[in-house]
């Protein structure tokens, strides 16, 4: 089983649709979860941080299952400007690095 | 906030050059770390450092070496570049073990020739 996994997609979606990605890992005992974004061409910039069950901000909630192992990102009334690759990492078991999932992509189209 | 710059967006070098690239971090973190990135392969961890002078091997380490003689700067070197290591490189840093959001540079996009 790889360390992080996630569906590549493509996510198309319609402006104001909600939509969901997860992403599952291998390592149970990792504390420590984010979800980056990262557009074409550019650095993946820290979206959200989960440390306990989830976390909210705005438009975005992310969500965590530590008994099936896996992270969700939800997004809510879908913006054109959300249309990106979404990154998910786990705390490798060195505690310094991270483990990166190869990305969702996601198209929000009006 | 955090800003981290990579000396290079855009390099272009030829086989069997010597090629060093350099990551500045502006906020006093511990830990930083080399990456690259290819379509299909996702972040792949070349090194890490958690302290000045100290460095661990990540995931990819074959091919390249990396010094970090001060806190803020991280380079990363490709000792005799070859073409598969034409990719994009990316530079991150993060505050300590118990916060280790990481933030990134804005890369570096080499090619070999």
């Amino acid at each position: 089983r790889k360390e992080v996994e996630q569906d590549p997609g493509p996510f198309n979606v319609p402006e104001g649709a909600t939509v969901a990605f997860n992403c599952t890992y291998s390592n149970s005992a990792s504390q420590s979860f984010f979800w980056y974004r990262q557009d074409c061409r550019k650095e993946p910039k820290l979206l959200m941080s989960v440390y306990s069950s989830g976390n909210e901000d705005g438009r975005f909630t992310a969500q965590l299952n530590r008994a099936s192992q896996y992270i969700s990102l939800l997004i809510r009334d879908s913006k054109l400007s959300d249309s990106a690759t979404y990154l998910c990492a786990v705390v490798s078991n060195s505690g310094y690095a991270l483990n990166f999932g190869k990305g969702t992509s996601l198209l929000v189209t009006p | 906030d955090v800003k981290v710059t990579q000396s290079s967006r855009y390099l272009v070098k030829r086989t069997g050059e010597k090629v060093f690239l350099e990551c500045v971090q502006d906020m006093d973190h511990e830990n930083m770390f080399w990456y690259r990135q290819d379509p299909g392969l996702g972040l792949r961890l070349i090194y890490f450092s958690y302290d000045v002078k100290m460095k661990e091997k990540g995931d990819i380490p074959e091919g390249y070496s990396v010094s970090r003689e001060k806190k803020e700067r991280f380079s990363l070197i490709l000792e005799s570049a070859s073409t598969n290591q034409t990719s994009m490189y990316l530079c991150a840093s993060s505050l300590t073990l118990a916060y280790n959001e990481q933030f990134f540079g804005p890369g570096t996009r080499l090619t070999v020739l």
